[in-house]
């Protein structure tokens, strides 16, 4: 499976942009980019994925680099209910989803 | 309905008991999956099922037994299980395609006593 590398932990004042980086220089051109979130004591939650070109919902946008080796998650205006482990997973077109160990995300009010 | 439901939310059993762990969906979703997640770790994906068929098995071991009656429900009968195996086990479905994205249940706490 192709790996992924994200910080540890990140900080962020709330209603400040937050910007989550990712790294996955082995990539493949068939790889999906996902990304899931976990909120305490709760399950996984979808949040976004792309394939090449930049993508944006309801909840985030999702900055895929040019050569794909690199993306980042922007949570356009980080509230306290965005305190969660954020995780980039490289999904390369089955239904098998390998998370890694994912960003701890903490809001500062 | 974009809820995945899982039942029950804790669960305590020996290690000689046999219980059952169900999952359900609604979303019309042909792929159903089973994560187990220890404390402060990743989630880990135990089975998928596609069209009711087995299709991934990451080498779990044999005291775990999943079972997919129809396409609304996933169940994991469990059996013999040792302390190491309390962990949150978690549901998830989706399409079935490429890169779909998956919709995850709150879990249920299982300890093993």
């Amino acid at each position: 499976d192709a790996k992924t590398t994200q910080p540890n932990s990140m900080e962020s004042n709330e209603e400040e942009p937050v910007h989550l980086p990712c790294n996955h220089s082995t990539i493949s051109g068939t790889d999906y980019i996902h990304w899931y979130r976990q909120l305490p004591s709760q399950g996984p939650e979808y949040v976004i994925h792309g394939l090449t070109s930049n993508v944006n919902n309801r909840m985030a946008s999702l900055a895929i680099a040019e050569d794909r080796k690199s993306s980042t998650l922007i949570l356009h205006r980080a509230t306290l209910r965005d305190a969660a482990v954020y995780y980039c997973i490289l999904n390369f077109g089955n239904e098998k989803l390998t998370f890694g160990t994912g960003t701890r995300l903490t809001i500062i009010p | 309905d974009t809820e995945v439901t899982q039942t029950p939310k804790h669960l305590v059993m020996g290690m000689t008991n046999k219980k059952s762990l169900k999952c359900e969906q609604h979303m019309g979703h042909r792929a159903m999956y089973w994560y187990k997640q220890k404390a402060k770790k990743p989630p880990e994906l135990m089975f998928v099922y596609s069209y009711e068929k087995l299709s991934i098995n990451e080498s779990v071991p044999s005291r775990f037994s999943p079972e997919c009656p129809n396409s609304s429900l996933l169940n994991l009968h469990l059996h013999a299980l040792q302390p190491e195996d309390s962990a949150l086990y978690l549901c998830a479905s989706s399409h079935p395609l490429q890169g779909s994205e998956q919709y995850f249940g709150p879990g249920t706490r299982l300890t093993v006593t």
